[in-house]
């Protein structure tokens, strides 16, 4: 157990639908990080939120959005969903005081599936 | 942009020692680093390079370098459990709060008995 929560474990929607999935680091933590991981394209960086605020950008479509509320958890929305926007996304968090930021702990994942 | 090819899929014996290789190509580097993730689960952090050399933990050891841009994992006396996907990445971003990572596609291990 990272100590990285993701929920929900499943999802399944229709295409054109909104979802939001939702991330609480490890304890200490300040940095929280999505990714995206697909067959075809392996694991891909979204984006990263320090404290609060957006840190770094990955390849994260328009029709997706993140943030970072004061209790440090995340969430990830996804709008008008696609067919190959299926994928599991996970979560990871890093940033202890002393800690390497190379060092990301990851959640379980949510598998979300677009039919 | 960032460029990182690892071979696909390798096998080995339960007892042995496999090397998985890891090449890139980057407009930056900050540091380099392998995961190690099991079927339907999350990955779990290996190891990270910053500079050259090698750097051991216990049955794991990753090489590093930076002018070859080429890495290694090291893997010794192999036990099933091991069997796992292995993925190279890399940072390529200057900052300590900076922690966008690239991914290679991973390396599938099969572990035989």
């Amino acid at each position: 157990d990272s100590g990285v929560t993701q929920t929900p474990k499943h999802l399944i929607t229709a295409t054109g639908q909104r979802v939001t999935l939702r991330c609480s680091p490890r304890s200490g933590d300040l940095s929280v990080y999505w990714y995206q991981q697909s067959l075809d394209q392996g694991l891909q960086f979204l984006i990263q939120y320090y404290n609060g605020e957006e840190r770094a950008k990955g390849n994260i479509l328009e029709r997706f959005s993140a943030q970072q509320f004061p209790d440090l958890h995340s969430e990830l929305n996804l709008s008008s969903l696609e067919l190959g926007d299926s994928a599991l996304y996970f979560c990871a968090s890093s940033g202890r005081q002393g800690a390497s930021v190379y060092e990301q702990y990851f959640g379980p994942g949510t598998r979300l599936t677009v039919t | 942009g960032q460029n990182i090819d690892q071979p696909t899929e390798m096998t080995a014996t339960e007892g042995a020692i496999v090397q998985i290789n890891c090449t890139y190509q980057t407009s930056g580097f900050n540091g380099l680093f392998w995961y190690q993730q099991h079927a339907g689960e999350a990955p779990t952090f290996l190891s990270y390079n910053v500079l050259d050399g090698l750097e051991e933990k216990g049955r794991f050891s990753s090489f590093l370098s930076r002018s070859k841009g080429y890495s290694y994992l090291l893997l010794k006396e192999l036990q099933m459990k091991d069997s796992a996907s292995y993925l190279c990445g890399l940072s390529a971003d200057r900052g300590s709060t900076l922690g966008r990572l690239y991914f290679g596609r991973g390396t599938q291990l099969t572990v035989w008995p």
